[in-house]
């Protein structure tokens, strides 16, 4: 059984696309989030989720929005996609806020073309 | 903003101890510290965490000075698969601030 489990695990899509990454976690954790990690491996918070709201919101574009259905899924949709989205996106999930215990997915890597 | 800086990248041999090392001056009394690494192409992976006291699990030792300015990673019996990049990061427990991980060093384990 995989804790974190996010989908797909490539994607590939053209500028100006709209597309979605969907996360899921078996853990019963409270708290969700995704990261971000360029291609100079920088990893950047986006969103934290907490019990299906929003607590966290990096300076993010308005292109990505986070969706929460419940605590246990949290899903990334981009609009319009741009050659700078391409990075690895990661989902992750904790049972507190704070640093303690958080259990990432194992990566989407999203490649605009 | 990171709290913590470490040395950019370091080497150790196949089964020998690989020790981390992490500078903290500026933590608050309140403040864990947290060790995260990334293997190639995964997610990052929870080590260990302390707030004063050296702690020890099946992964790892760490090490905390008594002023709690820096504190050591310990991996006991480096394995290669223990080549990653370890984060060392500082932050209160069961608050709301986020995990925010910095550059890291980058352990190579060789052969």
């Amino acid at each position: 059984d995989t804790a974190v489990s996010q989908t797909p695990k490539y994607l590939v899509t053209q500028m100006g696309n709209d597309k979605s990454i969907k996360c899921e976690q078996n853990l019963g954790h409270d708290t969700m989030y995704w990261y971000k990690q360029d291609s100079k491996k920088f990893l950047k918070i986006m969103f934290s989720y907490n019990n299906k709201e929003l607590i966290i919101n990096e300076t993010v574009p308005n292109r990505f929005s986070p969706k929460s259905p419940d605590k246990a899924h949290l899903n990334l949709h981009i609009n319009s996609l741009e050659l700078g989205d391409s990075a690895v996106y990661f989902c992750a999930s904790s049972q507190l806020q704070g640093g303690y215990g958080y259990t990432f997915g194992s990566g989407t890597r999203l490649t605009v073309v | 903003d990171a709290k913590t800086t470490q040395p950019t990248s370091m080497d150790c041999a196949e089964g020998r101890a690989a020790n981390l090392p992490c500078n903290h001056s500026t933590i608050s009394g309140n403040e864990y510290v947290y060790w995260y690494r990334q293997i190639h192409s995964q997610g990052p992976q929870y080590i260990i965490h302390g707030l004063k006291n050296n702690e020890t699990n099946e992964m790892a030792s760490l090490i905390i000075t008594e002023d709690r300015k820096s504190s050591t990673l310990i991996l006991p019996h480096a394995t290669l698969r223990d080549t990653a990049v370890y984060y060392c990061i500082v932050l209160t427990q069961g608050g709301s601030e986020k995990l925010v991980f910095g550059k890291g060093t980058k352990l190579t384990v060789n052969p």
